[in-house]
């Protein structure tokens, strides 16, 4: 069975300061993909990244960053340089590379509040 | 480039009463997903529907129905409401190609009040 674990509930910080959103999971596939979504208050999840099991090269996308590490089952989200939009819930999911289908298991989420 | 969308955005249903929640998907996507997210906690996987047919299947009692239609839009039916049905429903789609399916985009959601 699949399982997504974020261990940090909330994380406030300053504007400006750096965040780290970890996110640990468990899966028996050894071909999966990894994703993270934003929530703001409105409520839609949005789309930041996916990451295939096979490629464990770590990207960078402006202010975001991802640091995929296999042998630890982990997948860590970074936010440079913080500001208040990015105030907002963050989900990791995984989901397994079967034919039937792509069904996304979620962690808990960490509400991350970035203060002026 | 239309998004996901869900109607109503807001449905307030009492108990034992059956209800009905709707979804159009991105436009190219073909594949759709349902989720159910309770306050403070993290979406859960209903099913999914891709071809007309339920493909996967979460974890939910037979109380949740749905359906996929010719044109790729869903719809999710609850029967027989309790008050823990009470929750953020979240369509999500996504294309299926050459076997293989990709990231799912989210709707913005219907949240259900049942009182």
């Amino acid at each position: 069975a699949q399982k997504v674990t974020q261990a940090q509930t909330e994380i406030s910080v300053v504007e400006k300061e750096d965040v780290t959103l970890d996110c640990v999971y468990e899966t028996r596939d050894t071909t999966y993909y990894l994703f993270w979504y934003k929530q703001p208050p409105s409520g839609e999840l949005v789309f930041l990244i996916r990451r295939n099991s096979f490629d464990e090269q770590n990207e960078i996308s402006g202010r975001y960053s991802w640091n995929f590490q296999k042998s630890t089952s982990s997948f860590n989200f970074t936010i440079t340089a913080s500001q208040v939009v990015d105030s907002a819930v963050y989900f990791c999911a995984l989901s397994e590379a079967k034919a039937a289908g792509n069904k996304l298991t979620f962690g808990g989420g960490t509400r991350v509040l970035v203060k002026p | 480039d239309a998004g996901v969308t869900q109607s109503p955005t807001h449905l307030i249903k009492t108990r034992g009463q059956q209800v009905t929640l709707r979804c159009s998907p991105k436009s190219g996507h073909d594949t759709v997903s349902w989720y159910q997210q309770a306050l403070g906690q993290g979406p859960q996987f209903i099913f999914q529907y891709y071809e007309e047919e339920e493909r996967q299947r979460g974890n939910f009692p037979d109380r949740f129905s749905g359906h996929q239609f010719p044109n790729y839009s869903s719809e999710l039916n609850v029967n027989a409401l309790l008050l823990g049905d009470s929750a953020l429903y979240l369509c999500a789609s996504s294309l299926k190609e050459t076997g293989l399916f990709y990231e799912q985009y989210f709707g913005p959601g219907t949240r259900l009040t049942v009182t």
